[in-house]
C-alpha cells in the first residue's frame, strides 16, 4: 500500500489479556518506530527498528511490552497482561532511513477493559 | 535530553485570522523540530520541520514556521485561518546529530478551533 497500515484499528480487550497490534510499513522503509499516545497527550515514543533489529527500546515502559520485526518489514507490538493504563492509541511510522521523514499510520485505538 | 513545551491546549481564531500556535524547545544537541496536524480519526502529518538549514521555514497548507536559536521558540503561523484548519497540532524535537531524526519528542498539542 501507499501509506502505513495498522491494524485492528480498533480493539477491545480485558484487564489481563494479551493482545498484539501489527503494523505494515511503506514498502522500502528501513526504519520503523513505535509511538504510544494518551487522551490529551501527544504521542511518547516506545521503539525505534533499523531493518530486522530494535536499534533503541528506551521508550518501552516495563517488561510487558515486547516488539518484534523480524523479516525487517513487518512489526508486531505484543502486550502481556494488560492492565487499563495500556489504553491508548498505539501509533507507528516508518522512515526511509533512521535520517529521514517519518510517516505515520491511523494508529490502533486499544481499550483495556 | 529533548522538550518541547506548547503554550495553549487551545487556540481559537476566527476564519480570515492570523494563526499563532506557539512551541517553545528545550535540547541539549542541535535540533531537529518538526510540526505536525492530526485531523480527527486520522495519523499524524507533517507540515513543516526544520534541519538546520533556512530558518523560516514553509509547509503545507500556508503554513510556515520560524526557528529563533536566542528564542528557544519554533513557532507556526499562518496568515488566514480557513475552517479546514480545525485540528490538533503537534510540536516536536529530535536530535540532530544521532542518526534518528524520526526519534521524536512531541508536545502535548494544541487544538485549534476555526469560527466563522
Amino acid at each position: 500500500g501507499a501509506g502505513v497500515s495498522q491494524t485492528p484499528s480498533n480493539k477491545v480487550t480485558e484487564k489481563g489479556k494479551y493482545v498484539e497490534l501489527r503494523c505494515d510499513p511503506i514498502s522500502g522503509h528501513t526504519a520503523l518506530y513505535w509511538y504510544r499516545q494518551s487522551l490529551g497527550q501527544g504521542p511518547e515514543f516506545l521503539i525505534y527498528f533499523q531493518g530486522t533489529g530494535a536499534a533503541d527500546d528506551s521508550g518501552l515502559p516495563n517488561d510487558r511490552f515486547f516488539a518484534v520485526r523480524p523479516e525487517g518489514s513487518v512489526s508486531t507490538l505484543k502486550i502481556q497482561r494488560t492492565e487499563r493504563g495500556d489504553s491508548a492509541v498505539y501509533l507507528c511510522a516508518s522512515s526511509l532511513t533512521g535520517d529521514t521523514e517519518a510517516f505515520f499510520g491511523q494508529g490502533t485505538r486499544l481499550t483495556v477493559v | 535530553a529533548q522538550s518541547v513545551t506548547q503554550l495553549g491546549s487551545h487556540v481559537s481564531v476566527s476564519e480570515g485570522a492570523l494563526v499563532l500556535l506557539r512551541c517553545n524547545y528545550s535540547s541539549s544537541v542541535p535540533p531537529y523540530l518538526f510540526w505536525y496536524v492530526q485531523y480527527p480519526n486520522q495519523g499524524l502529518q507533517l507540515l513543516l520541520k526544520y534541519t538546520s538549514a533556512a530558518t523560516l521555514v514553509k509547509g503545507i497548507n500556508g503554513f510556515e514556521a520560524e526557528f529563533k536559536k536566542s528564542e528557544t521558540s519554533f513557532h507556526l503561523t499562518k496568515p488566514s485561518a480557513h475552517m479546514s484548519d480545525a485540528a490538533e497540532y503537534f510540536c516536536a524535537v529530535s536530535p540532530l546529530n544521532t542518526g534518528t531524526a524520526s526519534k521524536l519528542t512531541f508536545g502535548t498539542g494544541t487544538r485549534l478551533q476555526v469560527t466563522l
